[in-house]
């Protein structure tokens, strides 16, 4: 048990669907994060989180949506995708910059694109 | 751009010895440094932080360092154990240093396999 809950575990979705990813955190942090981690690359920093400031990879394509309502939950929306967006996509937390704390991951969404 | 290398994909050791891992970057000065751990299927699970301070950080089997001026850090596991095979992965920090939300920036991982 991490205390990053994410689901689903596995979603396979055609190339027209429409779908969100879920992330909730146990931990009382402020801040969370979206990572792709795609086969022999490095994890993909994508979006970052918390209720005063967000920060987003502005190489990310926006048939990527995220959604933060709480300090507890994330969601990442998905329209359109393509085949090379299939990696697992994973969620994390953290409390806020300047106290130097390591993030806690979640155990990811494994996504595949028909 | 910023650039973190990390020095294989692969290393295979003898269970007892010494495993070193190796962390390279370039183009910046990080605050600080942090080394993860991830099992296939699993995420990453955090080990150790060291800041630019620190020249060595220790836990229980497990030591960094850092040199800021080689930008390098290397990641130590003393009395390997098979159990201590998995992919490790550096990530630094690449905010600015106003800023409240951490950016980590990860190396690819060097797959560690300790065999008995």
């Amino acid at each position: 048990e991490t205390g990053v809950t994410q689901t689903p575990r596995h979603l396979v979705m055609g190339m027209t669907n429409k779908k969100s990813l879920k992330c909730e955190q146990h931990l009382g942090h402020n801040a969370m994060y979206w990572y792709k981690q795609s086969a022999k690359k490095p994890l993909e920093l994508m979006f970052v989180y918390s209720l005063e400031e967000r920060v987003e990879n502005n190489s990310v394509p926006s048939r990527f949506s995220p959604e933060c309502p709480n300090s507890s939950h994330l969601f990442l929306h998905l329209h359109t995708l393509q085949p090379e967006d299939s990696a697992l996509y994973l969620c994390a937390s953290s409390l806020i910059r300047g106290y130097d704390q390591p993030q806690h991951f979640g155990d990811g969404t494994r996504l595949s694109i028909l | 751009s910023q650039k973190i290398e990390q020095n294989s994909e692969a290393l295979n050791i003898q269970e007892g010895k010494t495993a070193t891992l190796t962390c390279n970057y370039t183009n910046y000065s990080p605050a600080y440094l942090q080394w993860y751990r991830q099992d296939p299927g699993r995420g990453p699970v955090f080990l150790l932080l060291i800041r630019e301070n620190e020249k060595e950080k220790r836990k229980e089997r497990l030591k960094v360092t850092f040199d800021t001026t080689l930008k390098q850090s290397l990641f130590h596991i003393t009395a390997s154990q098979p159990a201590d095979s998995a992919t490790y992965l550096c990530a630094l920090d690449l905010a600015d240093r106003g800023s409240t939300l951490g950016r980590l920036y990860f190396g690819r991982g060097t797959q560690l396999t300790v065999w008995p």
